[in-house]
């Protein structure tokens, strides 16, 4: 079946526009998180969805980062006023039922801001 | 506060030869999970092993095998006779055994070079 998709694949902007990233999990998954990978790191958690309900968003790194996911599907990671620190790859994550069950990753969003 | 360690930045071997990923970990938890992923090229991460801290048996998986050891709390990966297409960035990881939310930690990566 699909997995994980995220939308765009590449996304470049200018310092100080503000960008959209979609994810779309997988069907049926209840859980959903955001990480964040800079470049030769690991990935980094940013914030966690059950559902619609955002229960853990300790690793935004500032309010400029701000994520939804409305009707407990498709989830939107929004940065606002981009800086040139949020250059990195934005991962999407899904899991069924936890702790059962693993997370599955998407392709990603490489944002580059110039 | 959780924690891994991949201190292998880089190896490389040449094809057919064996090699070892380290990976040791921090955590209070009594129960946790831990996990590796492979990130080839196309940027994706895949899963290869989840395994809960109750059970300490080694696992294999063709050429693949896991080796979890709580009393120095490690939990290192084999790759039996290296192939080309292993060349990827390999990453431990560590989560809570919570209802939900276990968010995942990961180490820095190991990125493995198998030559041919």
């Amino acid at each position: 079946g699909a997995g994980v998709s995220q939308s765009p694949r590449y996304k470049v902007a200018k310092r100080g526009q503000d960008v959209a990233l979609r994810c779309d999990p997988i069907s049926g998954h209840v859980s959903l998180f955001w990480y964040q990978q800079a470049l030769g790191q690991g990935p980094e958690f940013l914030t966690y969805f059950q559902n619609e309900a955002q229960l853990d968003k300790s690793g935004l790194p500032s309010d400029r980062f701000f994520a939804e996911r409305p009707e407990g599907s498709v989830s939107t990671l929004k940065i606002q006023r981009t800086q040139q620190e949020d250059s990195a790859v934005y991962l999407c994550a899904s899991s069924f039922k936890e702790p059962s069950y693993e997370q599955y990753f998407g392709p990603g969003t490489r944002l580059t801001v110039t | 506060a959780q924690k891994v360690t991949q201190a292998q930045t880089e190896i490389s071997v040449v094809e057919k030869e064996d090699v070892t990923l380290d990976c040791v970990y921090e955590t209070r938890d009594t129960t946790y999970y831990l996990f590796w992923y492979k990130q080839p090229p196309s940027g994706e991460l895949v899963f290869l092993i989840r395994r809960n801290s109750f059970d300490e048996q080694n696992e294999i998986s063709g050429r693949y095998s896991w080796n979890f050891q709580k009393s120095t709390s490690s939990f290192n990966f084999t790759i039996t006779a290296s192939q080309v297409v292993d060349s990827a960035v390999y990453f431990c990881a560590l989560s809570e055994a919570k209802e939900y939310g276990n968010k995942l930690v990961f180490g820095a990566g190991t990125i493995l070079r198998v030559k041919s």
